[in-house]
């Protein structure tokens, strides 16, 4: 198992470009999110799905789309770049069936927009 | 609101003992996660707790207190490798997590 995996690791933008962030976790897990983390702040949930075609908004969804055609691939994709995107971006699973709700997460994309 | 009060920074001798408090204020509250994350990795999870008391896990422990909005992670014998930032996340009554801002714990020989 590779759990969660994201590509890429790094990635510096230029304002206005557009890029997604792609995850994927083999381990069947009907739960997905997309964090964002700031230096010594918290995560922030940007999007998260509850299922294949199934997504919804977090606190913080304004910039960002995302997508949930398969049970293994989540992507974020950001249009527009902003230098307030700047951040590391984390995916993350769960599996919600057993009411065991620990989150696994990627290893992160640290995203640079200048 | 939704809020998580955690203390920003600790620091503790290696072979001490530390406890690191957690207050949450939630819509609704489905438990507490403890997660540890060393610089410039992800999150990886240590706890959950959904009923009150004590959960105790090899040198980890961590206790809840649904009635106070309390949350405390001990960690026994501490090591070096200990030295990482400390997450509470509550899980709200849509079963999201809150995040609070996490502790960094420096470890000291």
């Amino acid at each position: 198992n590779a759990g969660v995996t994201q590509t890429p690791k790094f990635r510096i933008l230029k304002i206005g470009q557009s890029m997604t962030l792609q995850c994927t976790q083999d381990m069947n897990h009907n739960y997905m999110y997309w964090y964002r983390q700031d230096p010594g702040m918290g995560l922030k949930l940007i999007y998260y799905s509850v299922g294949a075609g199934i997504t919804d908004k977090g606190e913080v969804p304004n910039g960002y789309n995302v997508s949930r055609s398969t049970t293994e691939d989540f992507p974020l994709r950001l249009e527009l770049a902003a230098p307030s995107q700047t951040s590391v971006y984390f995916c993350a699973s769960s599996y919600t069936g057993t009411g065991a709700y620990e989150q696994y997460f990627g290893p992160g994309t640290r995203l640079t927009v200048t | 609101g939704q809020n998580i009060d955690q203390p920003t920074e600790m620091t503790a001798t290696e072979g001490a003992i530390v406890q690191i408090n957690c207050t949450y204020q939630t819509s609704g509250f489905n438990g507490l996660f403890w997660y540890q994350q060393h610089a410039g990795e992800a999150p990886t999870f240590l706890s959950y707790n959904v009923l009150d008391g004590l959960e105790e896990k090899g040198r980890f422990s961590s206790f809840l207190s649904r009635s106070k909005g309390y949350s405390y992670l001990l960690l026994k014998e501490l090591q070096m490798k200990d030295s990482a930032s400390y997450l509470c996340a509550a899980m709200d009554s849509n079963y999201q997590l809150i995040w609070g801002a996490g502790t960094k714990l420096i470890i000291k020989p």
